[in-house]
């Protein structure tokens, strides 16, 4: 059964201390891992589609690398407007119409 | 470019009641998800629609229901509300089957009294 596991639940940093998130993995044929950002009470907002191991994708101060078994998504030095919940999904070659989520990661970034 | 856009954006209903919330994609995108999102939890799939058809369905019961429309449109009915649907009802669209991306709504905040 495919599933995604984020940690941590919550993170919280000062501005300017770069951290970093974790989405591990298990997809029966992995077509696409892809990061949202989330705000209170609004919809998950695209960040970056990732398709193979190695592949790294960058905006801004963040950035998603890929393995076969997990993601992760860095921040560099972090601002107060940072502070959402980051949402990591799969989809699999199994289930090609949907995306199985992670449950987030909420970060809060003090000024 | 409108993205996608959800009505309405808060409901309350009673239990067992019923509901229908709206979703119109995003220009160019011919495919609809609906995923419930409860408090501090990830986005749960609950169908798609393609060519007015379900093509894939997730763990929701039969309560749940959808349609397409043929300007690619979609309504998500829940019948017979239980206090457990109150959640933030998202509408994704995509052109395809979403290998490119999906693109998200604001969502319905919907509460079950």
């Amino acid at each position: 059964e495919d599933q995604v596991t984020q940690s941590p639940e919550a993170l919280r940093l000062q501005e300017g201390e770069s951290s970093s998130l974790n989405c591990s993995y298990t997809v029966s044929g992995l077509r696409g891992l892809f990061w949202y950002r989330q705000d209170p009470g609004k919809g998950p907002e695209f960040l970056f589609t990732l398709y193979s191991a190695g592949e790294e994708k960058e905006k801004e101060r963040l950035k998603a690398t890929l393995t076969k078994k997990e993601s992760f998504l860095h921040i560099t030095a972090p601002k107060p407007e940072d502070s959402a919940t980051y949402l990591c999904a799969v989809q699999g070659s199994s289930n090609t119409g949907k995306l199985i989520f992670g449950q987030g990661t909420t970060l809060q970034v003090k000024p | 470019d409108a993205g996608v856009t959800q009505s309405p954006t808060h409901l309350i209903k009673t239990r067992g009641q019923q509901v229908t919330l709206r979703c119109s994609p995003k220009s160019g995108h011919d495919t609809v998800s609906w995923y419930q999102q409860a408090l501090g939890q990830g986005p749960q799939f609950i169908f798609q629609y393609y060519e007015e058809e379900e093509r894939q369905r997730g763990n929701f019961p039969d309560r749940f229901s959808g349609h397409q429309f043929p300007n690619y449109s979609s309504e998500l009915n829940v019948n017979a509300l239980l206090l457990g649907d109150s959640a933030l009802y998202l509408c994704a669209s995509s052109f395809g089957d979403g290998y490119y991306g999906y693109t998200f709504g604001s969502g319905t905040r919907l509460t079950v009294v």
